[in-house]
């Protein structure tokens, strides 16, 4: 049972550098979101989508673009990494938002 | 004022104890709560859903409190094992929203 899967686990990256973190997950979910967590904040929602096509802003969109070309699909772009975006990544997915989260395992992203 | 807030914490609590955490949430029309545990910064794993006549789980009880616009989450004889942290989440307007978790140290 593969669920969500995140790659790569860990990057690093230097200021200015761009890269993607990819999200898959093959429960068919509609609902798939992004999240970064740093010490003694918690989870912050990043950018979600619910359904192929649709995308929308969380609370921290600042220097992240996504797209969902595909129901199993849900990249992360980050498009001029900073030091400020040095975090680790969760995706998630699920039916609906009324439904718990999937989470993949994370991606440990340090920006120098 | 964030949308979901939560103590931080760390909740030190004797093995044994009855510890309880709340969390509040700013968005009277959301419909759906949960608690998630998390180790060490590993991922999230789903505790329980919170639903509006309360819950049970073993030694874990989850109340919702729509009128004051909190869920709350009762461990009973804590073990050594349920030190984490302890994150709500809640259905905002088509999004899920985290608190900022609460930590618990279960001592010997």
């Amino acid at each position: 049972n593969a669920g969500v899967t995140q790659t790569p686990k860990f990057q690093v990256l230097k200021t200015g550098q761009s890269m993607t973190l990819q999200c898959a997950q093959d429960m068919n979910h509609e609902y798939m979101s992004w999240y970064r967590q740093d010490p003694g904040m918690g989870l912050r929602l990043i950018h979600y989508s619910v359904g192929a096509g649709i995308t929308d802003q969380g609370e921290v969109p600042n220097g992240y673009n996504v797209s969902r070309s595909t129901t199993e699909d849900f990249p992360l772009r980050l498009l001029s990494a900073a030091p400020s975006q040095t975090s680790v990544y969760f995706c998630a997915s699920s039916a609906r938002t009324d439904q718990p989260q999937h989470f993949g395992d994370g991606t440990r992203l340090s920006i120098l | 004022r964030k949308e979901v807030e939560q103590d931080p914490g760390p909740f030190n609590v004797p093995e044994g104890a009855t510890v309880a955490f709340n969390c509040t949430y700013s968005n009277s029309a959301s419909q759906s709560f949960f608690w998630y545990r998390q180790d060490c910064r590993k991922e999230p794993k789903l505790l329980m859903s919170v639903y509006s006549s309360g819950n049970e789980d073993g030694r874990f009880t989850a109340q919702l409190n729509r009128a004051s616009q909190y869920i709350s989450l009762l461990i009973r004889d804590s073990k050594l094992s349920d030190s984490a942290t302890y994150l709500c989440a809640v259905d905002s307007s088509y999004k899920l929203i985290f608190g900022s978790g609460t930590r618990l140290l279960v001592r010997p």
